[in-house]
Formats: C-alpha cells, sequence, structure tokens
C-alpha cells in the first residue's frame, strides 16, 4: 500500500497570507489528523476529520480550519498567517477505530517571513 | 486538557549504553502509544500498549505500561547509532484524540 502523501513538501509565505495543505491518506483509512510540531511547543493536535466530519478539534485559533472530501483526502488552511505559523505540518491517517495505530506523512515545512 | 510529560528531553549516551525514556500522565490512559521520528523524518509507530502492566519487546527495545495505566518507559539496551532520533509516547483519549509527549532526544556517540 502507498503511504501517506502531503503536498506541497516545503512553503514559503509572508504574514497576512493565506496556506492551503493537502494530506492524502493510506487506501482504506478513514481518519485524518493533523499536527504542528514546532521545537519549542512539540506535536501538537490541530484537528481529526473522519468520514467528512471534524471529529475532534485542538487548541488552535479559528485561522486554522480543515476539511476532508469524500475520498478521506483531507486539507488544511491557515489564513492570516503569521510568524508563529511556521512549523512542520504532520498530517496522520489511521483506519478510525479506538486503539487505532496512526501513520504519519512526511510533512509540509511552511516558512512564514 | 491533558498532559503528557516525558523526561529527559535529552540523553546523550555512548554507543553500547542502555537508554531508557520516561512518559508520565495526569490521567489514567487506556493506551499508550510509543512513536519513533528520525532528524529530518517523520513520527514513525512503534508499539501500542493497552494491558495494566504490559511489557512487550522488539529486539533491543522494551515497552512498559505501569500497572496504575498511569505511566510507561521505553529502554533500548546497548545503543546504537541507528537508534538515534526523539522518542514519543501518545496517549489517546476515547475520542481518537492523540496528545504526545514532549519528546526525548536520543544522541549515540560513536
Amino acid at each position: 500500500k502507498a503511504g501517506v502523501t502531503q503536498t506541497p513538501r516545503y512553503l514559503i509565505k509572508t504574514r497576512g497570507q493565506q496556506v492551503t495543505l493537502s494530506c492524502s491518506p493510506i487506501s482504506g483509512h478513514r481518519s485524518v489528523s493533523w499536527y504542528q510540531q514546532t521545537p519549542g511547543q512539540g506535536l501538537q493536535f490541530l484537528f481529526e476529520y473522519f468520514s467528512e466530519t471534524q471529529r475532534n478539534k485542538g487548541n488552535f485559533p479559528g485561522r486554522f480550519s480543515g476539511r476532508q472530501f469524500s475520498n478521506s483526502r483531507s486539507e488544511m488552511n491557515v489564513s492570516t498567517l503569521e510568524l508563529g505559523d511556521s512549523a512542520l505540518y504532520l498530517c496522520a491517517s489511521s483506519v478510525g477505530t479506538v486503539t487505532d495505530t496512526q501513520y504519519f506523512g512526511p510533512g509540509t515545512r511552511l516558512t512564514v517571513l | 486538557g491533558q498532559q503528557v510529560m516525558q523526561i529527559p528531553q535529552y540523553q546523550h549516551v555512548q554507543e553500547g549504553e542502555d537508554f531508557t525514556t520516561y512518559c508520565n500522565s495526569s490521567t489514567t490512559l487506556s493506551n499508550i502509544q510509543w512513536y519513533k521520528q528520525r532528524p529530518g523524518g517523520h513520527p514513525v509507530f512503534l508499539i501500542q500498549l493497552v494491558k495494566s502492566g504490559e511489557v512487550k519487546k522488539q529486539k533491543r527495545l522494551t515497552f512498559q505500561f505501569g500497572e496504575a495505566k498511569k505511566n510507561s518507559s521505553l529502554h533500548i539496551t546497548a545503543t546504537q547509532t541507528t537508534d538515534v532520533g526523539t522518542y514519543f509516547c501518545a496517549e489517546q483519549n476515547t475520542g481518537n484524540q492523540f496528545y504526545f509527549g514532549t519528546g526525548t532526544s536520543l544522541t549515540v556517540i560513536p
């Protein structure tokens, strides 16, 4: 099976812009979770989508949003970018049941100037 | 929200020495997972522990879940340079939301 793919891998934006990141889960996986990873804050949960519905949400401002399509692919959007949004954004897919294993994609490295 | 404390934050060892990282939670966990992230890479699932007092081994790695299901440990015997990376524990709530520990960065000196 193909692994989790994320596009783009690298992105440079300026403050105030918006950005959309994409994640394609492993075939058959219905859950996609998004994480922000920074040196100072570690891996922080953004949100999880399951069958096109947001099932869980972390403690991030409303500038961070996401959606999931019927084929389980997911997108994450960040509006009005701030310098502090510079991070590695990881998505992880899983079947979607409790006691699940998450499979991470390679991540998108976002730099905000 | 749930907090997962992981210690130590950094660990430098000589190749061949043992290494242990500890994960402590403020709540009783339903299960705990361990991941490894190589430098420049992404987290990769290692193992999941579900039962109280459970011990699982993967070659030189030993994972343990506390009796009270509030803590866990990962022990590596005779470290090798291939063990370099950051080790994360992650607890999962009933809603399939994962809380990751702060991670332990392991450096192995040849």
